[in-house]
């Protein structure tokens, strides 16, 4: 399944198939990117980060990629499973500033 | 080694009252944010510190408002006279300069 963001903040995938979130960001300046997931009642949790000088990296079952000429930013989550389910958040960073977050994507996993 | 910790959890005050805001950085975190989230919206940023200073504080409220990160002891963030548009989660965030990991977060009611 694919999200595109601000036009569909809500994905449902089946288990085990791969799900993509996507997120625009606004910054051409932003060097820094970062992936959070967020349960229902809990902080932000780390997945993964790329700097601008890098358009893909990975993690265990996750790929960040990251498109400067366009600015655009997206998660892919392998082997989606239930505990994946959570709100994702991107986030953009220019040096040691803070974070501007993205509107959000839902991500159901329907089992 | 702790993550991000922040007190109290919940945290319920009524109009008037005033609202104290708890946050211990990861150990050698010297960078400090603070963010508020509303129901279904993402984070937005508040203030940036660094310890007995206020690197940012341009996403705070003038009035009302105010942060801290002394050079012993947790950062706090103040409320006074909590109006009910108060009622969120404010979350904290502690980095060494990039990557911003969160606490669980305050939620506050304002009756």
């Amino acid at each position: 399944g694919e999200s595109v963001g601000l036009h569909l903040p809500t994905l449902s995938v089946q288990e085990g198939d791969n799900s993509i979130i996507n997120c625009a960001y606004s910054n051409s300046a932003s060097d820094y990117f970062i992936w959070y997931k967020q349960e229902s009642g809990k902080g932000p949790q780390f997945i993964i980060d790329i700097r601008s000088n890098m358009d893909k990296r990975q993690g265990q079952r996750v790929t960040v990629l990251l498109n400067k000429t366009v600015k655009h930013l997206s998660l892919q989550i392998a082997a989606t499973q239930p505990g994946d389910s959570a709100v994702y958040f991107c986030a953009e960073k220019t040096g040691a500033n803070n974070l501007f977050f993205g509107t959000g994507t839902r991500l159901t996993v329907i089992p | 080694n702790a993550g991000v910790m922040q007190n109290p959890r919940h945290l319920v005050r009524r109009r008037g009252q005033e609202a104290r805001l708890r946050c211990s950085p990861m150990k050698g975190h010297s960078h400090v944010y603070w963010y508020r989230q509303l129901p279904e919206e993402g984070l937005k940023f508040m203030v940036y510190l660094q310890k007995e200073n206020i690197i940012d504080e341009s996403g705070m409220p003038k009035e009302r408002f105010s942060a801290e990160f002394p050079k012993e002891g947790p950062s706090i963030l103040r409320i006074q006279q909590v109006v009910r548009g108060d009622s969120a989660a404010y979350f904290c965030a502690s980095s060494l300069g990039e990557g911003e990991f969160f606490g669980p977060g305050t939620r506050l009611t304002v009756l």
